[in-house]
């Protein structure tokens, strides 16, 4: 079946950093992947995303670029901010498929 | 254009007690689905609508789980008899065309069953 995995624990940063959370997947066919972000309070919005090999998604100043060869999305920040802090799901869906697959989620906390 | 909600935000009841959530979509979106985070896991798929159909109901863990949706507008999700298990944060989403446009979520309704 389809998974996601993300690094395990927590993010804790200062502001100015550079930000990787690492994300990779298993799926059976051409999956369309996902990055989504939940601040606080707030529901989960969609981040960024990519639907085919060496595409790269980008937003906010995150990108991610689709990895066929390593089933790899991660994402990245080079400058993050105080207002960055959020919990980041990787997710995948299948083509014909409506669902998504969800990773854990990490925590990304950024100190002034 | 007003976002997912989800009523109540928060939900404490005893095992054996009945809940039901409630989501109201944006407005016009035909595809509605629900998903659950259980602590310290991942958001799990429970089912997804259109309009009221139920398109991939896959995700529901157990026929103690109910899940409506009226008239193609809002949708409920009734827990009769809760167990300790259930506990978690059910968040509901819409979308007017595929997953590949990406849902707009809720925030969530936390489910505490003590």
């Amino acid at each position: 079946g389809n998974s996601v995995t993300q690094m395990e624990g927590p993010v804790t940063l200062s502001e100015e950093a550079f930000l990787t959370i690492n994300c990779t997947y298993t799926a059976t066919g051409y999956p369309s992947l996902f990055w989504y972000v939940q601040y606080p309070g707030e529901g989960l919005q969609l981040l960024l995303k990519a639907t085919k090999a060496d595409d790269k998604g980008s937003n906010k100043g995150f990108e991610a670029t689709y990895r066929k060869e390593t089933t790899s999305f991660h994402l990245e920040k080079g400058s993050v901010q105080v207002s960055d802090s959020a919990v980041y799901f990787c997710a995948l869906s299948e083509s014909g498929n409506n669902r998504l697959a969800f990773g854990k989620g990490n925590q990304v906390v950024v100190i002034p | 254009e007003a976002g997912v909600t989800q009523f109540p935000s928060h939900s404490v009841i005893e095992k054996g007690q009945t809940v039901t959530l409630r989501c109201d979509p944006i407005s016009g979106h035909d595809n509605l689905y629900w998903y659950r985070r259980v602590m310290g896991k991942e958001i799990k798929f429970l089912l997804h609508f259109v309009k009221e159909s139920k398109q991939d109901e896959s995700g529901m863990p157990n026929n103690r789980f109910l899940a409506e949706r009226t008239g193609g507008t809002y949708s409920t999700l009734k827990v009769q008899p809760a167990e300790l298990e259930d506990s978690g944060v059910y968040f509901c989403a819409s979308s007017h065309r595929g997953v590949s446009y990406g849902y707009t979520f809720g925030s969530g309704t936390r489910l505490t069953v003590v």
